[in-house]
């Protein structure tokens, strides 16, 4: 099993709601990252978790709040957002360390993600 | 500053031709490098990945090259296919592994 499943598909949004999106892997990955996209461009990194902990955060807006309940799952909840917020939100996740071979990042099918 | 800049930035082909995709990049020090393939909508999937002792990598009718000493990369698609038709996206590794820096991304249109 080399998926990384993301959910919910797509999500509407208002500027005042609070929402989370969730992110499940059963490869044994200690890694997971969050990523944005918007339309034409790279994903821009968000957030890197590795043996449940926070590692890296780039500088990301505090309406942006990430979890790690567990190796297999991980939470963006989401407050207050802008519309400027709306993109693609993409879960990956690898095996941690700098061996090559264990460093390839699986991503989901992302969350589109609309706040009007 | 570590970037990763690709051309085209969009391509249209007939099927059945083949294309090459270019990759410069300034990531230093060198980890590896990945080619991925995006879909509309979806997430990245990995096509390739290149250490930088390997010249050359195929994966089906995509083959991958590198040269280190210019810091390029290219992605040479074969016979293309209308199911061909996405973004792909070089992206480099250098540095702390878990950190990625993603190309522009080049949009191939594969038409009949």
């Amino acid at each position: 099993d080399t998926e990384v499943t993301q959910t919910p598909k797509h999500l509407v949004m208002g500027m005042t709601n609070k929402k989370s999106l969730k992110c499940e892997q059963h490869m044994g990955h200690r890694a997971m990252y969050w990523y944005k996209q918007k339309a034409k461009k790279p994903p821009e990194l968000m957030f890197v978790y590795s043996y449940e902990k926070l590692s890296i955060n780039e500088s990301v807006p505090s309406r942006f709040s990430p979890e790690c309940p567990n190796s297999s799952l991980l939470n963006l909840h989401l407050h207050a957002l802008q519309p400027e917020d709306s993109a693609l939100y993409l879960c990956a996740s690898s095996q941690p360390g700098h061996r090559v071979s264990k460093n390839i990042q699986y991503f989901g099918a992302g969350t589109r993600l609309s706040v009007l | 500053k570590n970037q990763v800049e690709q051309s085209p930035q969009s391509l249209i082909i007939l099927e059945g031709k083949n294309c090459t995709l270019q990759c410069n990049y300034t990531v230093s020090p060198f980890s590896n490098l990945r080619w991925y393939k995006q879909d509309t909508g979806r997430g990245p999937v990995s096509l390739t990945i290149m250490t930088f002792s390997e010249n050359t990598k195929s994966n089906g009718r995509y083959t991958a090259t590198l040269d280190a000493d210019t810091k390029q990369s290219s992605l040479h698609i074969t016979a293309s296919q209308l199911s061909d038709s996405a973004s792909y996206i070089c992206v480099v590794i250098g540095g702390t592994a878990s950190k990625l820096t993603f190309g522009t991304g080049t949009r191939l249109q594969v038409t009949l």
